[in-house]
């Protein structure tokens, strides 16, 4: 059963710090790995989207990796901003079966003024 | 636009009392797939359908249906909702081929009382 565990659960940092969020996956077997962007009440938005056949990818001051092999994936946020404050969530799409999106439980981010 | 439209985006309703959340999307996609959000349980399966007609279970299906008798349209139907459904719920598209983005709907805050 594939397990997706993000660490940590929260951050704060000071705005303009760069900052890496981590999400590990149990199962390799996976189409692909999304980022996605919660905000309090919200819904999902999607930041990026990792085929399981790409290393990265990258969106303006995000950047994302995948190591499939190790079952591993980070985010890259340079030069954070108060409006980076929010919950980020992984997810792995997985083969076989319902191909259901199975999700970490995100990093709530504060960025501080 | 690309999007996943959900209604009601907020809704109280009485133990007993049954109800349906809409669910619809402009992008033909194949895939369909509702989610419950729960504080310290995150995000989790309820139903997908893979296209018209072709329904299943996912992870927490107790307590719901589903119909797609259209490619567009997904409604979840509580036919006797309970506290314990209390939640946040989310509607999900994608194309079927497993490479694709993953869309989310605004989502649905519901309160059984």
């Amino acid at each position: 059963k594939q397990e997706v565990t993000q660490i940590p659960a929260a951050l704060s940092v000071p705005e303009g710090e760069n900052l890496v969020l981590n999400c590990s996956f149990t199962d390799s077997a996976i189409y692909n790995l999304q980022w996605f962007r919660q905000d309090p009440g919200k819904g999902l938005t999607s930041l990026l989207l990792i085929q399981s056949s790409q290393r990265e990818q990258t969106s303006g001051r995000l950047n994302a990796s995948l190591d499939k092999s190790s079952g591993r994936s980070t985010l890259y946020i340079a030069a954070s901003q108060p409006g980076d404050s929010a919950t980020y969530l992984c997810a792995v799409q997985t083969q076989g079966g319902s191909e259901k999106l199975v999700f970490g439980k995100g990093t709530k981010l504060t960025v501080n003024p | 636009e690309a999007q996943v439209t959900q209604n009601p985006r907020y809704l109280i309703t009485v133990t007993g009392k049954k109800l349906t959340v809409t669910c619809s999307q402009n992008m033909n996609h194949e895939y369909m797939s509702w989610y419950r959000q729960d504080p310290g349980l995150g995000l989790r399966q309820i139903y997908y359908s893979m296209n018209v007609e072709v329904t299943d279970k996912g992870d927490v299906p107790e307590g719901y249906k589903v119909s797609r008798k259209e490619k567009r349209n997904f409604p979840l139907i509580l036919e006797s909702p309970s506290p314990n459904q209390t939640s946040l719920y989310f509607c999900a598209s994608s194309f079927l081929t497993g490479y694709t983005e993953a869309f989310f709907g605004q989502g649905t805050r519901l309160t059984v009382v």
